[in-house]
């Protein structure tokens, strides 16, 4: 059984340009959600997807965006970079059950600069 | 919006020393989880915490979930070096929806 996977592990971009990350859920997770964690800070909630479809929000813009793909893979979006955008963006995988406690799987994450 | 406090944000103790930390918030969560994050990785879960009241002990940490759900404490025992990292809680509103994270504490443990 394989973990949570990320890709890049670092990235370095400059404002204004457009990024992709990428994360491989584990195996027999259907549900992925996207995190955003600021050097010294906890990490905030960007969205989750369940079944490909966005299933919750965090208090993003719209320039964040994301997919999940049919084996539960998914990507971030990020366009028109600002320099806040820097931090680790981390992936986290689950296979959420009613009435039972969730556990989210974590990535290593990926390090995005944006000069 | 929930929001979760943690305090203290740093810490460092020696060797051997007990420590704890709190986590605290204004609204109720269907259950608590901590997490402990090396450098350059992603959050590790240690303990869920579902029911009010509850004490989980995992070695040397103890776990408690407050009887009202709204806090939570990670107490550590004679802590090591190796107990050295960044300290994380997280409450989930519903099963299989958000964490929503405090702001960490940082622990260092001096030989």
């Amino acid at each position: 059984e394989t973990g949570v996977t990320q890709s890049p592990t670092h990235l370095i971009k400059t404002r204004g340009q457009q990024v992709t990350l990428r994360c491989s859920s584990q195996s027999g997770h259907n549900t992925v959600s996207w995190y955003q964690q600021a050097l010294g800070q906890g990490p905030q909630f960007i969205f989750q997807y369940y079944r490909e479809e966005e299933n919750g929000r965090g208090n993003f813009p719209p320039r964040f965006s994301g997919l999940q793909f049919p084996n539960y893979s998914s990507e971030l979006n990020v366009n028109a970079l600002e320099l806040d955008d820097s931090a680790l963006y981390l992936c986290a995988s689950s296979f959420p059950r009613l009435g039972l406690t969730d556990t989210q799987y974590f990535g290593p994450g990926t390090r995005l600069t944006v000069l | 919006t929930q929001l979760l406090e943690q305090s203290p944000q740093f810490l460092s103790i020696q060797e051997g020393e007990n420590l704890t930390v709190y986590c605290n918030s204004s609204s109720v969560f269907s259950s608590l989880q901590w997490y402990r994050q090396e450098p350059g990785e992603g959050p590790v879960l240690l303990v869920t915490v579902v029911t009010g009241g509850e004490v989980k002990k995992l070695k040397r940490l103890t776990f408690q979930f407050g009887d009202a759900r709204k806090d939570s404490s990670l107490h550590i025992t004679a802590a090591q070096p190796g107990d050295t990292g960044l300290y994380l809680c997280a409450g989930e509103e519903t099963s299989g929806s958000r964490l929503t994270f405090g702001e960490g504490t940082q622990l260092t443990v001096n030989p």
